[in-house]
């Protein structure tokens, strides 16, 4: 199970922090990704990060502005997100990476972030 | 602009068969890299339907099936059923943007 929860309606500029808890499996063995969906659009990678947190990687269209990081010891992802621009409107989803394979296997129901003045 | 291409929509009556392109290039599918699929229906998270090319996991139907050939992969939906109306995306890596990356998305329509 993943759950998100901290999306929100917040003005260009400004900052955002989402979560994504985890439950059924070991967290600390898997890599963790978020993906956004903007409003009747496809999907779009955002960032990954490894099981021990040491490796992250980020979409140009974030770099600089969003940071992924977990807590092992809570079975929590976060993605904080700063300077958020109006193109940065989607529902934003958690997902487990299958091992070795780059495939995602498991997906929360995702948290809608707004951004708009 | 995705990197990888699908169409934008497919139709077929309930039980024929669709089949859906993605098209990549040398530094994602012709690299080598898998190509997955995901199910998304209205309104809902996406959903593993096929991985590494052709595998599906638990509890998908055997309806559903996957091949890769060159920079391009497919998956076919075989006995299409009205469950099957849901946007369709294609995932791979991209060894150039280092990056993960999605095909545009296709819509399924069952007639």
């Amino acid at each position: 199970q993943l759950l998100e929860s901290g999306g929100n309606l917040v003005q260009p500029g400004g900052s955002l922090r989402l979560s994504c808890e985890v439950s059924g499996f070991t967290f600390s063995k898997y890599a963790m990704n978020w993906v956004r969906q903007a409003p009747g659009k496809g999907l779009e990678w955002v960032s990954v990060i490894s099981g021990d947190g040491a490796r992250r990687y980020y979409a140009e269209s974030v770099k600089d502005r969003f940071t992924i990081s977990r807590d092992n010891s809570k079975s929590t992802l976060y993605l904080q997100m700063n300077n958020l621009r109006v193109e940065d409107t989607a529902v934003y989803y958690c997902a487990k990476e299958m091992p070795a394979r780059r495939a995602f296997d498991s997906w929360g129901q995702g948290t809608v972030v707004t951004v708009s003045s | 602009q995705s990197v990888l291409t699908q169409p934008p929509s497919m139709s077929g009556a309930p039980g024929h068969r669709v089949t859906i392109s993605c098209t990549g290039t040398s530094t994602n599918i012709g690299a080598g890299f898998h190509v997955h699929w995901y199910q998304q229906l209205p309104g809902t998270a996406p959903k593993l339907l096929i991985y590494d090319n052709n595998n599906r996991p638990s509890g998908v139907p055997d309806r559903f099936s996957g091949s890769k050939s060159g920079t391009s992969a497919s998956l076919a939906i075989t006995g299409l059923q009205a469950e099957d109306e849901a946007d369709y995306y294609c995932q791979s890596y991209d060894s150039r943007l280092n990056i993960y990356v999605f095909g545009s998305g296709t819509k399924v329509t069952v007639l």
